[in-house]
Parts: C-alpha cells; sequence; structure tokens
C-alpha cells in the first residue's frame, strides 16, 4: 500500500527566507507525485506535479520540487517565501483508478 | 466560474439529523470525489465515482451515502448525524484520459459542526 511522510508538523521563516518541505513516500511502482497548499478556509490547490522524465518540476507561485527516486523523497522548495505563502502543505501519492493518498501535512508559518 | 463548486459552504446540526452536500464540477471530468479533513487536518477519500459507477468506497459507516445523478454531479447524504462526523468534506474530481494519474481539482469544502 502507498504511504505518504512529512516528517515536520510546523515550519517557521522568515518572510525572505528561503524553504524547504520534505516529503518521502512510498509506493511500488513509478509514482505520481503531487503537492497541494491548503490556506485557511480554502480547498486545496495543485501546487506542482511529478509524472516522469525532468525531476526537478516547476510549479506555481515560484515553487519547485525534486524527485529523488534512491531518497523516495518529493521535497518542495522555495528560495524567497512571501507572507502570503503561509499555509497548510500536503504531499500525495497518487495510484491507479485516482485514490491518492495524503500526508499529514506541513503548517508554514512566515515571520514578518 | 467555479470549477468545482460546493454546497453549503457551512452546515450547523444537531445530532441525529440528516442533512446533505451537494457538489458540482464544470471541468468536463469523469471521476469526482469525496474527502473527509478532520481537526487535525488529516485528508482521508471517503468515495470516488467515475461516470456515475461508484469505484472507491472506503472504510465509511453506512450513514454516509453518496449519489452521483451524472458525472458533473456527486452529492453525499448523511443520515442520523454524529458528533464525531463534525469535520470539512471536500468535493474533488480528477481527469480520466486514459490514465487517472490521482490529480486533483478541490472545491472550498464544507465545514459541518454537529452539536
Amino acid at each position: 500500500a502507498q504511504s505518504v511522510t512529512q516528517p515536520d508538523i510546523h515550519i517557521t521563516v522568515s518572510e525572505g527566507a528561503s524553504l524547504e518541505l520534505r516529503c518521502n513516500y512510498s509506493y511500488g511502482a513509478t509514482p505520481y507525485l503531487f503537492w497541494y497548499v491548503q490556506s485557511p478556509g480554502q480547498g486545496l490547490q495543485l501546487l506542482l506535479k511529478y509524472f516522469s522524465g525532468d525531476t526537478l518540476v516547476q510549479g506555481i507561485k515560484g515553487f519547485e520540487a525534486e524527485f529523488k527516486r534512491s531518497q523516495s523523497s518529493f521535497n518542495l522548495r522555495k528560495p524567497s517565501v512571501h507572507w502570503s505563502d503561509a499555509a497548510e502543505y500536503f504531499c500525495a501519492v497518487g495510484a491507479e483508478a485516482g485514490k491518492s493518498t495524503f500526508g499529514d501535512g506541513t503548517t508554514l508559518t512566515v515571520k514578518p | 466560474d467555479t470549477a468545482v463548486s460546493q454546497t453549503p459552504k457551512y452546515l450547523v446540526t444537531q445530532m441525529g439529523n440528516d442533512k446533505s452536500i451537494k457538489c458540482e464540477q464544470n471541468l468536463g471530468h469523469d471521476t469526482m470525489y469525496w474527502y473527509k479533513q478532520d481537526s487535525k487536518k488529516f485528508l482521508k477519500i471517503m468515495f470516488s465515482y467515475n461516470n456515475k459507477e461508484l469505484i472507491i468506497n472506503e472504510t465509511v459507516p453506512n450513514r454516509f451515502s453518496p449519489k452521483s445523478p451524472d458525472k458533473a454531479h456527486l452529492n453525499l447524504h448523511i443520515n442520523s448525524l454524529e458528533l464525531g462526523d463534525s469535520a470539512v468534506y471536500f468535493c474533488a474530481s480528477s481527469p480520466i484520459g486514459g490514465l487517472n494519474t490521482g490529480e486533483l481539482f478541490f472545491g472550498e469544502g464544507s465545514r459541518l459542526t454537529v452539536l
């Protein structure tokens, strides 16, 4: 069965600082990997996705993620965080029939 | 134009009541889902429909009954509401295009509070 681990429950960074959110997955085949962001009171919005090909993927809002098969990781990065990036971030692995499994989320707080 | 829309956005009700949440998507997707997000923000899939046919039914009490009148709509009816049903319920859809990768498009959620 597939699983996703987000080791960091809560991360605080200063505005303008760089960010890395960790995600580790367990899946038997080549995974489809996603990062979603949830702003307070909102639904989840897709930030970026990895299906195949280039292991460094670019997303919206200046985010990128790197797929590392050897480490079973798909970490999310942003070089300079903005106050509006404060939100909940979910890593997910997709599978056949669309049964995605989500990590438990990482709450990002941005200090002024 | 909202891609995945849910109504109502907020629901406050008493234990034992029956309530429904409606969902509509205008993306032309074949597959729709209901997810439950608890107070700790954990997301769990409840149901999935592909073109009106139930394809995923996780371990959910029988009090929860999804209905899909057509592939653009997926409603959730909950009977005999319990305190533990309090959560945010998200509707989502995904394209299939021959291979469903699990990429999801979410509605804004319906916050259910059972008193």
